[in-house]
């Protein structure tokens, strides 16, 4: 069965620190990856998502950019956290074939506060 | 822009009620329909996806879509309290990727 793996749990970092974020899935080849983030009291909003190795695109300008230095890895990063950074960090990934979108599947999440 | 509606909430209904869960959604070109729950801190868990007009059953879980009101509904029957969580809607356009589009959320709170 397919696994997704997202770490850290929680991370605590100050303002003007860089991050990295990392998700790797297991069990399935070739999926897509998504990066999500969900700030108190709002909706999942779509930051990155990727198709293939190398292969990123942005939905939303910020400060934040991902990689995928890998089929199955996915890296969230930024060089200068900004409070507006903060919030619950989610890695998601779908199959790529089939007649409809399959279904988002989640990590477990990270949650970044910048102090 | 693409807009996904629900009621914040909370719904309350009583141990083994039918709860009754809402959206709309602006884009008529959606075409795929998804339901969501996340416990508060954790990660959402997908419940439903449904791709036709109609309902679709699963356990005690019925998602409901009528395209022609751009209107999906989730109805869970006996409710228990382990139901209570924020259930989420989303949609998708069948562009190949999973854009999706989420509501913010209604908090279902299912009393004993």
């Amino acid at each position: 069965s397919q696994t997704i793996h997202q770490w850290p749990a929680t991370l605590v970092q100050p303002v003007g620190s860089p991050l990295s974020l990392e998700c790797t899935v297991e069990g399935t080849s070739n999926p897509n990856l998504y990066w999500y983030r969900q700030a108190a009291g709002r909706g999942l909003q779509l930051l990155f998502y990727s198709v293939g190795i190398g292969q990123i695109s942005s939905e939303v300008p910020q400060n934040l950019s991902a990689s995928r230095p890998q089929d199955r890895q996915f890296i969230l990063s930024s060089k200068k956290l900004l409070l507006s950074d903060s919030g619950f960090y989610l890695c998601a990934w779908s199959a790529r074939t089939g007649p409809r979108n399959s279904p988002l599947h989640f990590g477990n999440g990270t949650r970044l506060t910048v102090t | 822009q693409k807009e996904v509606e629900q009621n914040s909430g909370p719904l309350s209904v009583p141990e083994g009620a039918i709860a009754s869960l809402n959206c709309t959604y602006s884009d008529r070109g959606s075409q795929s329909f998804f339901w969501y729950r996340q416990y508060s801190g954790k990660s959402p868990e997908l419940i439903m996806s449904i791709y036709s007009n109609g309902d679709k059953e699963d356990g005690r879980f019925t998602a409901q879509l009528n395209k022609a009101s751009q209107y999906v509904s989730l109805l869970i029957r006996d409710s228990q309290p382990s139901d209570s969580a924020t259930y989420l809607c989303a949609v998708n356009n069948d562009t190949g990727f999973q854009k999706l589009v989420f509501g913010t959320g209604t908090r279902l709170l299912v009393s004993p």
